[in-house]
């Protein structure tokens, strides 16, 4: 049973160039969930997303970025027009079901946005 | 959310028990209190959650006050690939933004040999 898949897991980008990242949930899994760790901090939210809905955004910068999560295929983090300030680790996680205690959130791996 | 307090680090040697605590004095009633790892370059790993009663399962125990304000976790013979950092959160059980994960700096356990 594959976990969360994500890729590519290293990104190079120069500033100005778009960044999609992408993630594929775990089989059976219908939430999706963003996240950004900058260098030396915690994980913080960004995104919420259920197949073809977003569920919630608050976290995602207001500009150049957007996500997505269509009926076939994974979800997509997109970044335009990039600055050095988004480079970091980009996290997926999944999850089966919201609002339940034994819900846990299962990570992928990241993908790692360096900006020149 | 609830707010936690963890260590900012800790040491423990292979084989023995490592205990992790964390405050989390003004925890609610309904919210649990859930640890999650990350082991350096990957992602976060779900270790263990409860609510008021121990929990064990095949990684850890969990072992909260009877109060509820503060946790230990505990894995009981670390090994070297248990060196991570070591998140405790507290969330409410349903509704809300209850999926927002908040991960504070945690803990860095280091296992020495």
């Amino acid at each position: 049973n594959a976990g969360v898949m994500q890729n590519p897991r290293h990104l190079v980008r120069r500033r100005g160039q778009e960044a999609r990242l992408r993630c594929s949930p775990m089989k059976g899994h219908s939430h999706v969930y963003w996240y950004r760790q900058l260098p030396e901090e915690g994980l913080k939210f960004m995104v919420y997303l259920q197949k073809e809905n977003i569920i919630d955004e608050s976290g995602m910068p207001k500009e150049r970025f957007s996500a997505e999560f269509p009926k076939e295929g994974p979800s997509i983090l997109r970044i335009q027009q990039v600055v050095r300030g988004d480079s970091a680790a980009y996290f997926c996680a999944s999850s089966m079901d919201r609002g339940r205690s034994d819900n846990e959130q299962f990570f992928g791996p990241g993908t790692r946005l360096t900006v020149l | 959310d609830a707010k936690t307090t963890q260590p900012t680090s800790m040491d423990c040697a292979e084989g023995r028990a490592a205990n992790l605590p964390c405050n989390h004095s003004t925890i609610s009633g309904n919210e649990y209190v859930y640890w999650y790892r990350q082991i350096h370059s990957q992602g976060p790993q779900y270790i263990i959650h409860g609510l008021k009663n121990n929990e064990t399962n095949e990684m850890a125990s969990l072992i909260i006050t009877e109060d509820r304000k503060s946790s230990t976790l505990i894995l009981p013979h670390a090994t070297l690939r248990d060196t991570a950092v070591y998140y405790c959160i507290v969330r409410v059980n349903s509704g809300g933004s209850n999926y927002k994960l908040t991960f504070g700096k945690g803990t860095l356990l280091t296992v020495n040999p």
